[in-house]
């Protein structure tokens, strides 16, 4: 079985920019969760969603930020206008169901230039 | 949000000797998770510990929850190289800011 699976691993922005990392959840997982880690701040939750919804999405910023798990293909977190306080590492996980045990991805590292 | 706080931050022993690391918190949790984090890599999941007092065994790792389920315990016996990495709380969506340990042969 193919576990959570991110693309790109690695990812260069410039101010200003739009980037958008890709998640595909475990095989039969429909919930998906979004974390940003930064080495000072610990992993930060940032969004949580189901197929076509969106759960919670208290840890997202209000601008700029986005995020979607269409019925069909990967969860997409979209960040227009990257700023360099974007730069960081993107975690996405996948649970089964309504679960705290998650299975993470190994992360799209994101750096704004 | 419910804050964990883990301790120590950072542990630096020797292969063979034993550890334990601390997450806590003041809130009540209704499970709580342990994670290993590898330099590159993401959080694998370890271990969740649900019932106030319980104990969970994993090889040379032991995992318990405090009885008011505010609280949980890692101790590792007889710590290995390979045991190095970064090792995290988490309740409810709530990660602590982990435990970065080193283990040297």
């Amino acid at each position: 079985n193919a576990g959570v699976m991110q693309n790109p691993r690695h990812l260069v922005r410039r101010r200003g920019q739009e980037a958008r990392l890709r998640c595909s959840p475990m095989k039969g997982h429909s919930h998906v969760y979004w974390y940003r880690q930064l080495p000072e701040e610990g992993l930060k939750f940032m969004v949580y969603l189901q197929k076509e919804n969106i759960i919670d999405e208290s840890g997202m910023p209000k601008e700029r930020f986005s995020a979607e798990f269409p019925k069909e293909g990967p969860s997409i977190l979209r960040i227009q206008q990257v700023v360099r306080g974007d730069s960081a590492a993107y975690f996405c996980a996948s649970s089964e169901g309504l679960s705290y045990e998650q299975y993470f991805g190994p992360g799209t590292r994101l750096t704004v230039t | 949000t419910q804050l964990l706080e883990q301790s120590p931050q950072f542990l630096s022993i020797q292969e063979g000797e034993n550890l334990t690391v601390y997450c806590n918190s003041s809130s009540v949790f209704s499970s709580l998770q342990w994670y290993r984090q590898e330099p590159g890599e993401g959080p694998v999941l370890l271990v969740t510990v649900v019932t106030g007092g319980e104990v969970k065994k994993l090889k040379r790792l032991t995992f318990q929850f405090g009885d008011a389920r505010k609280d949980s315990s890692l101790h590792i016996t007889a710590a290995q190289p390979g045991d190095t990495g970064l090792y995290l709380c988490d309740g409810a969506l709530n990660f602590g800011k982990g435990t970065s340990l080193l283990v040297t042969p």
